[in-house]
């Protein structure tokens, strides 16, 4: 079967770093997205990673070790606003985007 | 603004109802996803259409259909709705039928089954 997991939930200081993990089976493997969602609103896109490595766009970053099926969503300086829900998405080899439950992040002052 | 429309917002219905949500995709994008999020729980993909054919089907109940029109909105049926079916109904869309882009979601439905 597939599977995708993520920690359900983690707290964080604000200002500080987090690091969201999520490790993956799946068959085949064409790629790895990391979405957010806060709490009643809709998903929107933070990142893809296809190759091995680390991506970085602004305050986040996402890893990506294929050979390890594991990805990381990093989250430095948190503010506030970072309190969502991560969710972790693996594209398999139909193509098809495989969603893990997704990580609540909590950001306190 | 992701470009995805989504209505209605609210829907509040009573069970063995039947409810039809509605789904305009962005301009240019040719697949239509539904997604059932229930409360606290992760997103439960339903359907894929992609210019006119379903592409994919998820974890869909019988009581479920969809289907995709010639201009490309989507509408969802819900039949014989229990308690259970109370979530927020996403839509999302995306460019190709099975690609790597990244699919842009509508607000969302709520639907309370009472």
């Amino acid at each position: 079967g597939q599977n995708i997991d993520q920690p359900t939930e983690m707290t964080a200081t604000e200002g500080a770093i987090v690091q969201i993990n999520c490790t993956y089976q799946t068959s085949g493997f064409n790629g790895l997205f990391w979405y957010q969602q806060h709490a009643g609103e809709a998903p929107t896109f933070l990142s893809y990673n296809v190759l091995d490595g680390l991506e970085e766009k602004g305050r986040f970053s996402s890893f990506l070790s294929r050979s390890k099926g594991y990805s990381y969503l990093l989250l430095k300086e948190l503010q506030m606003k970072d309190s969502a829900s991560y969710l972790c998405a693996v594209l398999d080899s139909n193509y098809q985007l495989i969603w893990g439950a997704g990580t609540k992040l909590i950001i306190k002052p | 603004d992701s470009g995805v429309t989504q209505t209605p917002k609210h829907l509040i219905t009573a069970t063995g109802q039947r409810v039809t949500l509605r789904c305009s995709p962005r301009s240019g994008d040719l697949s239509v996803y539904w997604y059932q999020q229930s409360l606290d729980q992760g997103l439960q993909f339903l359907i894929q259409y992609y210019n006119g054919e379903e592409r994919a089907k998820g974890n869909i109940l019988e009581r479920f259909s969809a289907q995709q029109f010639p201009d490309l909105h989507s509408e969802l049926n819900l039949s014989s709705l229990e308690l259970g079916d109370s979530a927020l109904y996403f839509c999302a869309s995306s460019v190709g039928g099975g690609d790597v882009n990244e699919q842009f979601f509508g607000p969302g439905t709520r639907l309370t089954v009472l």
